[in-house]
C-alpha cells in the first residue's frame, strides 16, 4: 500500500548526540515536510522540500539539517544545537503545482526522547 | 501565526452531530479552508477541504458562510472514535506552509 513510513517510532538519545529521524514515502509525491508537535500544542513547520536536492527552512529550522537526494526520502537529522530536543517529529508529503489538493498525508510520526 | 481561531476543546454525544466552528476573518480570495484530525500520538489525517461552496464527504460536512470569514465542520453521526483534535487550516491550494494552530479538542462521549 502507498504511504510515508517513518523510523524509528521511539528514540531516546543522550544530550550532545545527533539523531537522524527516517522518512520515506512511496506516494510519488513532490513535496515532504517535517513538523514538530510538543505536548497540548499545534504542528509546527522545520524544513520542506519541493524538489529533489532543494529545501526550504521553515518557522523552526534552527538546531535541525535535512537532505534531499531521492524524490521518495526526506531524511530529518536532530543536532546537538536543537537547545530542547525532545518533541514528535512528524513527517508529511503532498503532490504541487496544478496537481495539489493541498493534502498532505502523513506518518505516524517519531517520539524522540532526549535523556 | 495561524490565520484561524478554533475554540479548545467541545464535546458531543455518540449518535449526535458535533459541529465545529471555525474563524478565518482574514482569509484571502485563493485560500481554501482545510480541516485534518489527529487521534492522539498519531499522524493527522486529512477530513475535508472547500473553497467556497459547501463541501460533503463520506467524513463530514464542510459549510462555508458567504463572506467565507467562518465555516463549520459537521460529523453528522460522530462516534467514540472521532474523539481527536480537529485542525482548521487555511492555505492556498499549492500552499507548502499549512499552518496548524493548537486545534479544538473533540470529546464524544457514549
Amino acid at each position: 500500500d502507498g504511504g510515508i513510513t517513518q523510523s524509528p517510532k521511539y528514540l531516546f538519545r543522550k544530550e550532545g548526540q545527533n539523531v537522524t529521524l527516517s522518512c520515506e514515502q512511496n506516494l510519488n509525491h513532490d513535496a515532504m515536510y517535517w513538523y514538530r508537535q510538543d505536548p497540548g500544542q499545534g504542528l509546527r513547520l522545520i524544513y520542506y522540500s519541493q524538489i529533489v536536492n532543494d529545501f526550504q527552512k521553515g518557522d523552526i529550522a534552527e538546531g535541525y539539517s535535512v537532505s534531499r537526494e531521492k524524490k521518495e526520502s526526506f531524511p530529518l537529522t536532530v543536532t546537538s544545537a536543537q537547545k530542547n530536543p525532545t518533541a514528535f517529529y512528524l513527517c508529511a508529503s503532498s503532490t504541487i503545482g496544478t496537481a495539489n489538493t493541498g493534502e498532505l498525508f502523513f506518518g505516524e510520526g517519531s517520539r524522540l526522547t532526549v535523556l | 501565526d495561524a490565520k484561524t481561531t478554533q475554540p479548545p476543546s467541545m464535546d458531543c454525544a455518540e449518535g449526535r452531530a458535533a459541529n465545529l466552528p471555525c474563524n478565518h476573518s482574514t482569509i484571502s480570495g485563493n485560500e481554501y479552508v482545510y480541516w485534518y484530525r489527529q487521534i492522539h500520538s498519531q499522524g493527522p489525517q486529512y477530513i475535508i477541504h472547500g473553497l467556497k461552496n459547501n463541501e460533503t464527504n463520506e467524513m463530514a460536512s464542510l459549510i462555508i458562510t458567504e463572506d467565507r470569514k467562518s465555516s463549520t465542520l459537521i460529523l453528522p453521526h460522530a462516534t467514540l472514535r472521532d474523539t481527536a483534535v480537529y485542525y482548521c487550516i487555511v492555505g492556498m491550494d499549492s500552499s507548502y506552509k499549512l499552518i496548524f494552530g493548537s486545534g479544538t479538542r473533540l470529546l464524544v462521549r457514549p
